[in-house]
């Protein structure tokens, strides 16, 4: 079991290129994340698919953009890059949305992407 | 007030040392919560769940106070390779269940 994989682990992009983040996971799991990390300010969720179909906005949307390709895969897309846009991108999948009771699945994360735009 | 909010440290101790991290929370209708630890330039890994009771597991508990709505993090007999980010998670309600993960506390283990 591989768990969560991303590609690529690397990138650097001139402002104004587009790139796809990839994101898969093995574990089955029904939900799947992105997240972007800086430095002072902790993990913000970018978008987020409950379930193979769907996708919603988490805190920061602007600028990008998802597909869920499948129950195993899901995607970021920037489609003109910024230098705001520096960041590690982490992708995550967890069992499912939310159970009654409002309770939450743990989430499982990729080794993430450092990107840098220049 | 932030949804989660942790101390930043640097929490500096030798090794063998009994160190506790505290976490407050804003909602109070949260009911999952998390421990979550980052090591250098590597992704979050779950450290354990916290539940109501309270958990241990080995030199690490987690103890969740709801009345208060802070969570804690006592690691005993510090080993170096405890160094790390510690992350204090909790659940968002009305989102499908999405985590709010706090900025973390940097724990530094000496020798």
């Amino acid at each position: 079991n591989a768990g969560v994989t991303q590609t690529p682990k690397f990138q650097v992009l001139k402002t104004g290129q587009s790139m796809t983040l990839q994101c898969a996971q093995d574990m089955n799991h029904n939900s799947m994340y992105w997240y972007r990390q800086d430095p002072g300010m902790g993990l913000r969720l970018i978008y987020y698919s409950a379930s193979e179909g769907t996708t919603d906005k988490g805190e920061v949307p602007n600028g990008y953009n998802v597909s869920r390709l499948n129950k195993r895969e899901f995607s970021l897309r920037l489609e003109s890059a910024a230098p705001s846009q520096t960041s590690v991108y982490f992708c995550a999948s967890s069992e499912g949305p939310g159970l009654a009771g409002g309770h939450s699945y743990e989430q499982y994360f990729g080794p993430g992407t450092r990107l840098t735009v220049t | 007030r932030k949804e989660v909010e942790q101390d930043p440290g640097p929490f500096n101790v030798p090794e063998g040392a009994t160190v506790a991290f505290n976490c407050t929370y804003s909602n109070s209708a949260s009911q999952s919560f998390f421990w979550y630890r980052q090591d250098c330039r590597k992704e979050p890994k779950l450290l354990m769940s916290v539940y109501s009771s309270g958990n241990e597991d080995g030199r690490f508990t987690a103890q969740l106070n709801r009345a208060s709505q802070y969570i804690s993090l006592l690691i005993r007999d510090s080993k170096l390779s405890d160094s790390a980010t510690y992350l204090c998670v909790v659940n968002m309600l009305g989102s499908q269940g999405n985590l709010i993960f706090g900025k973390g506390t940097k724990l530094s283990v000496k020798p």
